[in-house]
């Protein structure tokens, strides 16, 4: 079974409208981080946001902020007032197993958003 | 400023070399990673280290060797063994000494073809 499942390959959204990108986990450790990083075409993957199991308060950071259910295993990503320059691929990637040891993050196969005028 | 480095940026093989790619960093961070991505795919975790001289493998090890000697640097190499070796590499890094996130921060990638 897919750890991390991200269900639209392609998103469009106008400039300043909000929209939110869907990631779905699968994991039986009570401790794990959630992340999404920005992806674009120059390659560099951009760290945007984290979630960890154990939080409470879904995190924010600027015009990012995750929506964390998880009873459901979600973790989407919601971008407000998009901008073209947030045209890109983004991924949502986890880690398990608790914090403070080298441990690898599984990715999904990402969502190219495009930021239309 | 800190950060990830990885050379080259491109990289060109004929089948049957060995090439290493370059992977340092300035961020005082003690754990290293390198990822492999394909066309349309996430990333697949090759080898990871969390301390000098010791190194783990990850999912997609075969064909590939790392080392580490120092702490700013790991090494990739991709060896004649790695049977589809065209991919767009990317190196990160964490400090995977505990605290709240632990977020692991990626260089700029390599993109090697084999001709």
């Amino acid at each position: 079974a897919q750890k991390i499942t991200q269900t639209q390959p392609g998103m469009f959204v106008q400039e300043k409208e909000a929209v939110t990108l869907d990631c779905t986990y699968d994991t039986s450790d009570q401790s794990y981080g959630l992340f999404w990083y920005k992806q674009p075409s120059s390659g560099e993957m951009i760290f945007l946001i984290y979630q960890g199991s154990y939080d409470e308060q879904n995190a924010t950071e600027g015009r990012y902020s995750l929506n964390f259910q998880k009873a459901r295993k979600s973790a989407n990503l919601v971008i407000s007032a998009s901008q073209l320059g947030d045209s890109a691929m983004y991924f949502c990637a986890m880690r398990e197993g608790p914090s403070g040891t080298a441990s690898k993050l599984t990715f999904g196969t990402g969502t190219r958003l495009q930021v239309t005028l | 400023d800190g950060g990830i480095t990885q050379s080259p940026k491109y990289l060109f093989r004929k089948e049957g070399q060995n090439v290493t790619l370059s992977c340092e960093q300035n961020l005082n961070h003690d754990a290293m990673y390198w990822y492999r991505q394909d066309p349309g795919q996430g990333l697949r975790l090759i080898y990871y280290s969390q301390i000098v001289n010791d190194f783990q493998k990850g999912d997609i090890a075969e064909g590939y060797s790392v080392s580490r000697e120092k702490k700013e640097s790991f090494p990739l190499t991709v060896t004649s063994a790695q049977k589809n070796p065209t991919a767009f590499y990317l190196c990160a890094s964490s400090t995977a000494a505990g605290g709240p996130t632990d977020t692991q921060y990626f260089g700029p990638g390599t993109r090697l073809t084999v001709l």
